[in-house]
């Protein structure tokens, strides 16, 4: 069964600085990996995904994600992070069969501090 | 806006009870997932319904069903109630195409049991 773990509860950045929110996941097949944010009392919101091609992904709000498969890892980057940044980040995987549902990693919330 | 709507916002109601949560997906798509997003258990998929037809279950409980109408909209019925199914209820949707499948999440509908 596919699993995504993220290691760390909290990150803590300083407003201008990059930012790394890291996710490993574990699934047999090819991985389809997502990264969604998540804003005080409202709902995920898609940020980008990894299907196939460049290990380097493009999102919104500037944020990019590398996909790394030798350490099985899709870390979320942006090299200047916004105190409008601070929220609740998940990852996520989906392995293609037949349900394409989503697997969650346990969630890390981003602060960012002017 | 995601274009997925759920309602109620908001439901209190006591254990035992039974309640219906209800989800319209973003005009065109014909995928529904429902989710359940708890402190203890974090961010859980249930189940998914396809053009109409259950196509995946994720950790849904027997007191718990879900259908999706011609129209595509889904209800999701949860019964028997206890004080530990207190959670955010997400739905999502998506398109069919599988290759591009980020899912598109509601704003919630947040369950209270007491």
């Amino acid at each position: 069964a596919q699993s995504v773990a993220q290691p760390e509860d909290q990150v803590n950045v300083a407003e201008g600085n990059p930012l790394t929110v890291k996710c490993t996941y574990s699934v047999s097949g090819n991985p389809y990996l997502f990264w969604y944010v998540q804003y005080p009392n409202r709902g995920l919101q898609f940020l980008l995904k990894y299907i196939t091609g460049d290990n380097l992904v493009k999102g919104s709000y500037g944020f990019e994600a590398e996909f790394n498969k030798s350490q099985t890892s899709f870390h979320l980057k942006k090299p200047s992070a916004l105190v409008s940044d601070s929220a609740l980040y998940f990852c996520a995987v989906r392995v293609n069969n037949a349900g394409n549902m989503l697997t969650f990693g346990g969630g890390t919330r981003l602060m960012v501090k002017p | 806006d995601s274009g997925v709507t759920q309602t109620p916002k908001h439901l209190i109601t006591a254990t035992g009870q039974r309640v219906t949560l209800r989800c319209s997906p973003r005009s065109g798509d014909l995928s529904v997932y429902w989710y359940q997003q708890s402190l203890d258990q974090g961010l859980q998929f249930l189940i998914q319904y396809y053009n109409g037809e259950e196509r995946a279950k994720g950790n849904i409980l027997e007191r718990f069903s879900a259908q999706q109408f011609p129209d595509l909209h889904s209800e999701l019925n949860l019964s028997s109630l206890e004080l530990g199914d207190s959670a955010l209820y997400f739905c999502a949707s998506s398109t069919r195409d599988y290759l591009n499948n980020e899912q598109f999440f509601g704003p919630g509908t947040r369950l209270t049991v007491l």
